[in-house]
């Protein structure tokens, strides 16, 4: 089974000041690691996916994240925030034989000042 | 807009009550996913329709059961209600699941549900 850890319950930053969420998982076969990010009274939208190739992997709206096998994480990263960027992001995780189930982590809130 | 729709989008009811939840995937869409997002469990994954059949199931309470109809939308239903079953029901929907390729997994707006 499959577990994911977002170390961070809460992310205050400023704008224009670079972020970093942080994101590790767990699990005993190969899986496929995702940031989706939910805006206040919204769905969840996908931000980015690592399923093979590259560790860094570029998403939409300026975020980033690179994928380390031997520290399980998956972190998230952006230069710099903007308000517009406040919002509940969360890693996940699925196996890669089992791509139908998605595991959440617990979310991080992260909250951009002006 | 993700082109996943859910109704209502509010819901309130009483404790021992059902109601049932709906979802239209994506045009084009075979797979529908619901998820169970509350205070205490975070985001939990329910169970899995594609095209009509049920795939996976998650941490589905038995008073709670879903279906998927032959134009793909999919009902989840919920009854005997409790006030801890108050949560964000959110539907997505995904082409097909191939074993061994991800296929993105586009969110609904969600339902959200107060037992009270």
């Amino acid at each position: 089974a499959q577990s994911v850890t977002q170390l961070d319950s809460q992310v205050p930053v400023f704008e224009e000041a670079p972020v970093e969420l942080r994101c590790n998982y767990s699990s005993s076969v190969s899986v496929y690691l995702f940031w989706y990010v939910q805006y206040p009274n919204q769905g969840l939208q996908l931000l980015l996916k690592y399923l093979s190739g590259s560790t860094l992997v570029k998403g939409i709206n300026g975020f980033e994240a690179e994928f380390n096998k031997s520290q399980t994480s998956f972190h998230l990263r952006k230069p710099s925030v903007h308000i517009s960027d406040t919002a509940e992001y969360f890693c996940a995780v699925s196996d890669q034989s089992r791509t139908d189930k998605l595991i959440f982590g617990t979310g991080t809130r992260l909250q951009v000042f002006p | 807009d993700s082109g996943v729709t859910q109704t209502p989008k509010h819901l309130i009811t009483a404790t021992g009550q059902r109601v049932t939840l709906r979802c239209s995937p994506r045009s084009g869409d075979l797979s529908v996913y619901w998820y169970q997002q509350s205070l205490d469990q975070g985001l939990q994954f329910l169970i899995h329709y594609y095209n009509g059949e049920e795939r996976a199931k998650g941490n589905i309470l038995e008073r709670f059961s879903a279906q998927q109809f032959p134009d793909l939308h999919s009902e989840l239903n919920l009854s005997s209600l409790e006030l801890g079953d108050s949560a964000l029901y959110f539907c997505a929907s995904s082409l097909s699941p191939v074993p061994g390729y991800q296929e993105t997994q586009y969110f609904g707006p969600g339902t959200r549900l107060l037992v009270l």
